[in-house]
């Protein structure tokens, strides 16, 4: 089978870099995606990881290490509009997202 | 560019009832994809589309839900008859996927719709 784990929530201050981690089981998998979600929203592509290594996007970055079945999302400068629910997905020909993270940012 | 339309946005049925939700992909997205969400949880997909094939079915409750996608554009998903569990939110989403020489390639990038809240009585 296959699962993802993330932690159920994540409370930070404005201005601080907030780190989620994913965890999965699984294997030979394409890929590692992040999603947001904002309340009442539909989820929004922020990034994707084929390779082990950091993939940058702006205020965002996600990491991936096939070998420890790891991956994380980095979000930098944080502001209000960051309060959301952050969802991995793995990719492997199926697909399933993690239950997500809620990240409170608070002022 | 016309995102993912979804219709209708909200629907509330009475338990044993048909339901019907309609999805219209990004035009020139050959993938398309029905989740359900229910809430506090990440999206479940239900079922795959490549063009007019469903690749990957196995977790779509075969006794009550159906789903098509003729002409490989839009799509329908349908229950009947529905549930109470049912209550979710039906999530539609597309993607353009090069596949060479067999297999998923691409970013995973989907872009999703803005769902189908569903409420079963």
């Amino acid at each position: 089978g296959q699962s993802l784990e993330q932690p159920s929530e994540v409370t930070a201050v404005e201005g601080a870099i907030v780190q989620i981690n994913c965890t999965y089981q699984t294997s030979g998998f394409y890929g590692l995606s992040w999603y947001q979600q904002h309340d009442g929203g539909a989820p929004t592509f922020l990034s994707y990881n084929a390779l082990d290594g950091l993939e940058e996007t702006g205020r965002f970055s996600s990491f991936l290490s096939r070998s420890d079945s790891y991956g994380y999302l980095l979000l930098q400068e944080l502001q209000m509009k960051d309060s959301a629910s952050y969802f991995c997905a793995v990719n492997f020909n199926k697909f399933y997202f993690g239950s997500g993270t809620k990240l409170n940012v608070k002022p | 560019e016309a995102g993912v339309v979804q219709s209708p946005r909200y629907k509330i049925i009475e338990k044993k009832q048909p339901v019907a939700f309609w999805c219209n992909p990004i035009s020139g997205h050959n993938t398309l994809y029905w989740y359900r969400q229910n809430l506090g949880q990440g999206p479940e997909l239900l079922i795959r589309y490549e063009n007019e094939e469903a690749v990957d079915d196995s977790q779509l409750p075969k006794d009550r839900f159906s789903a098509e996608r003729l002409k490989g554009v839009d799509s329908t998903l349908k229950i009947q008859p529905a549930e109470l569990g049912d209550s979710a939110v039906y999530l539609c989403a597309s993607s353009l996927v090069r596949g060479i020489w067999g297999g998923y390639r691409g970013n995973n990038e989907q872009f999703f719709g803005p769902g189908t809240r569903l409420t079963v009585l």
